[in-house]
């Protein structure tokens, strides 16, 4: 299947800092990426919708100031965490879907996010 | 809103014997359904996909059943083994290019 990789795995950082996740698809084109959000014993939420050269589409609730998606080509999304804050820990998943088809979809390795 | 939702919340059972795991969901327009393993810390890996026109699918140990009236959704795993033992989601989309939608999960503990 198609691969996405995700980095870092681990970030700790202090308050008030940013942190950058990095998302790319390996072996394909993702015209769309998918961020999702993780905390612990609970499901994964969707946070929002990079589209490569437009604006990503947020889901309600999510603030799209501290939650920064860039998706300037077709292989790299990148999810910055602005002015991190405890609450903010997590664990931050990517994703894309294969082209135009109604299939799965492939997920990065997911990246921990500790804010101290 | 529409969601994917769950039936149990923990599952424990004996190696060897099949797992049952169920989901619920609720938006009759789905017609793409997956089920994901999650192990402690990593990404969801793909398990087995159904389509809408579909009832049954069958994979190497796994069998997924689709019950559209109801709209219910379940992962057979035959002969559980300690490996199995992860977090179950199932997912569903309604159409290509759209992000999925993720039930709460079901927690698979396997006992040698």
């Amino acid at each position: 299947g198609a691969v996405v990789s995700q980095h870092p795995s681990r970030v700790i950082c202090k308050s008030g800092t940013s942190v950058k996740i990095e998302c790319r698809s390996l072996d394909f084109q993702a015209t769309t990426m998918f961020w999702y959000r993780q905390f612990p014993k609970q499901s994964l939420m969707l946070m929002a919708t990079s589209n490569e050269g437009s604006k990503a589409t947020y889901e309600q609730g999510v603030e799209k100031d501290k939650f920064l998606i860039n998706h300037a080509s077709l292989t790299l999304s990148t999810l910055t965490v602005t002015s991190a804050h405890p609450e903010d820990s997590s664990f931050y998943i990517c994703s894309a879907r294969v082209g135009d088809m109604n299939t799965e979809a492939f997920f990065g390795q997911g990246t921990r996010l500790t804010v101290v | 809103g529409e969601s994917v939702g769950l039936h149990l919340p923990t599952l424990s059972v004996q190696e060897g014997d099949n797992s049952i795991i169920n989901c619920a969901y609720s938006n009759s327009a789905s017609d793409y359904f997956i089920w994901y393993k999650q192990e402690s810390g990593k990404g969801p890996q793909f398990i087995i996909d159904i389509r809408s026109n579909m009832d049954k699918r069958q994979g190497q140990r796994v069998t997924v059943l689709l019950n559209k009236t109801v709209k219910h959704l379940s992962l057979q795993i035959a002969a559980t083994q300690p490996g199995d033992s992860a977090v179950y989601f199932c997912a569903e989309t309604r159409q290509a290019g759209t992000a999925l939608i993720f039930g709460k999960g079901t927690t698979l503990s396997v006992s040698s």
